[in-house]
């Protein structure tokens, strides 16, 4: 079973900023969280990881919290083509584990 | 640098045939990662492998399903004796080293094998 939770689905106006929440709260020390997406049914495009301090490249910003028990993917300035299933993952055992995911509809 | 190729991207067999899924990781990348999705749900993890090595296959069905990497070509996932019930979208993923708690590591994925079962 995946060790985060995400919400099934959101909404986003295009232009706004896109949060993503996740909750990994057995999340180990050494684990990183890593953030896909997967557009329509293409194969999942990597989006950014991090263990412990934020993180921002070219297509989003993590945030992860203190603890580390929880973190958010912001997506600054959401388009329609941003509209996709994303998925947050940490690793168990030797593998990752994909959840349900949240799947995020940038509307017009 | 190409990605990670995998074919063909769409593949029909009759029930009882055979089903072989090829995945070329990207150049350099000696680790692969097999996925299948079934329509309208998530990814599941199948089989993890290095070259020559399975390393985890704890997703794999028992029966009808292998998996190898070998040290020259592409990794190969084999369906025996195909059910209606395998028709899915099966990705594969690579990395240059096991991912996951690696500060600077992570996959990348093919656009995956469609497979369907008539």
């Amino acid at each position: 079973d995946a060790k985060t939770t995400q919400p099934p689905s959101m909404d986003c106006a295009e232009g706004r900023a896109a949060n993503l929440p996740c909750n990994h709260s057995t999340i180990s020390g050494n684990e990183y969280v890593y953030w896909y997406r997967q557009i329509h049914s293409q194969g999942p495009q990597y989006i950014i990881h991090g263990l412990k301090n934020n993180e921002t490249n070219e297509m989003a910003s993590l945030i992860i919290t203190e603890d580390r028990k929880s973190s958010t993917l912001i997506l600054p300035h959401a388009t329609l083509r941003d509209t996709a299933v994303y998925y947050c993952i940490v690793t168990v055992g030797q593998n990752f584990v994909f959840g349900p995911g949240t799947r995020l509809s940038v509307l017009p | 640098n190409a990605g990670v190729m995998q074919n063909p991207r769409h593949l029909v067999r009759r029930r009882g045939q055979e089903a072989r899924l090829r995945c070329s990781p990207m150049k350099g990348h000696s680790h692969v990662y097999w996925y299948r999705q079934l329509p309208e749900e998530g990814l599941k993890f199948m089989v993890y492998l290095q070259k020559e090595n399975i390393i985890d296959e704890s997703g794999m069905p028992k029966e009808r399903f292998s998996a190898e990497f070998p040290k020259e070509g592409p990794s190969i996932l084999r369906i025996q004796q195909v059910v209606r019930g395998d028709s899915a979208a099966y990705f594969c993923a690579s990395s240059p080293a096991w991912i996951w708690d690696r500060e600077n590591t992570e996959a990348f994925f093919g656009q995956g094998t469609r497979l369907t079962v008539v």
